[in-house]
């Protein structure tokens, strides 16, 4: 199985300054048939089912503010909220659905400074 | 208005049964593949299973296999969870979703499984 760590588990930053969330996979979720990483970010907020963010490690899904965006390849990626929003406050996950068992990241809760 | 909603959640006794359905309205559901996700209180997310356009393939975590089964109407655009045996380490909410590949765009807001005597 692969196996997705996160890190920090928590962040606390300023409104206004950069959010930078760490994922790494156990294995290679890029995929040499189609030289796609098989990675994705959601967001979610208490209460609310998961948010999709970021597929294939670095599309933005429709409607996703341009200060969050996704990077990396191959076994590490990074999730990075530029300019640090109240809204962004949530708890981000990474998913690899290279194969299955799809699995997540423990998880990285952002708070406000 | 797309939307998916989860309904059949609720309290169990260890070893008892529930069937979970998925309503989908909005969009077409048999271009999407499925899922169930669940989140035990207080925990992060956990993949349960997927299930192909046309209902031809599935896949399980390997903690439900052989007593949960996905399966799919798309005709009344409704996906099921139907789980047995259930322990009490099943309590979650669990959310399905739905997406053109493995990365789910579209989800509901839940239902509760409570598996408790």
């Amino acid at each position: 199985d692969f196996v997705m760590t996160q890190s920090p588990d928590s962040l606390t930053v300023s409104l206004g300054e950069r959010a930078t969330i760490n994922c790494k996979s156990s294995q290679s979720v890029l995929s040499t048939s189609d030289n796609r990483n098989y990675l994705a970010w959601f967001q979610q907020k208490p209460g609310q089912p998961p948010k999709l963010l970021i597929f294939w490690a670095s599309t933005r899904e429709p409607g996703v503010p341009d200060r969050i965006s996704g990077s990396g390849s191959g076994t590490d990626f990074t999730l990075t909220i530029s300019s640090l929003q109240a809204e962004d406050v949530a708890v981000y996950y990474c998913q690899q659905y290279y194969g299955a068992p799809i699995t997540f990241g423990g998880g990285t809760k952002v708070e406000i400074k | 208005e797309v939307q998916l909603v989860e309904s059949g959640g609720g309290l169990v006794q260890p070893g008892g049964s529930l069937r979970l359905s998925c309503a989908a309205s909005g969009i077409t559901l048999s271009r999407d593949w499925m899922t169930w996700v669940r989140q035990a209180p207080g925990k992060g997310l956990e993949w349960v299973a997927n299930i192909k356009e046309d209902g031809s393939g599935k896949s399980y975590v390997d903690s439900v296999k052989g007593r949960f089964t996905i399966s799919r109407d798309n005709a009344k655009k409704t996906v099921f969870l139907q789980m047995n045996s259930l322990r009490v380490e099943d309590t979650a909410v669990y959310y399905c979703g739905s997406g053109s590949g493995w990365h789910f765009d579209l989800w509901g807001r839940g239902t509760l499984v409570t598996v408790s005597s």
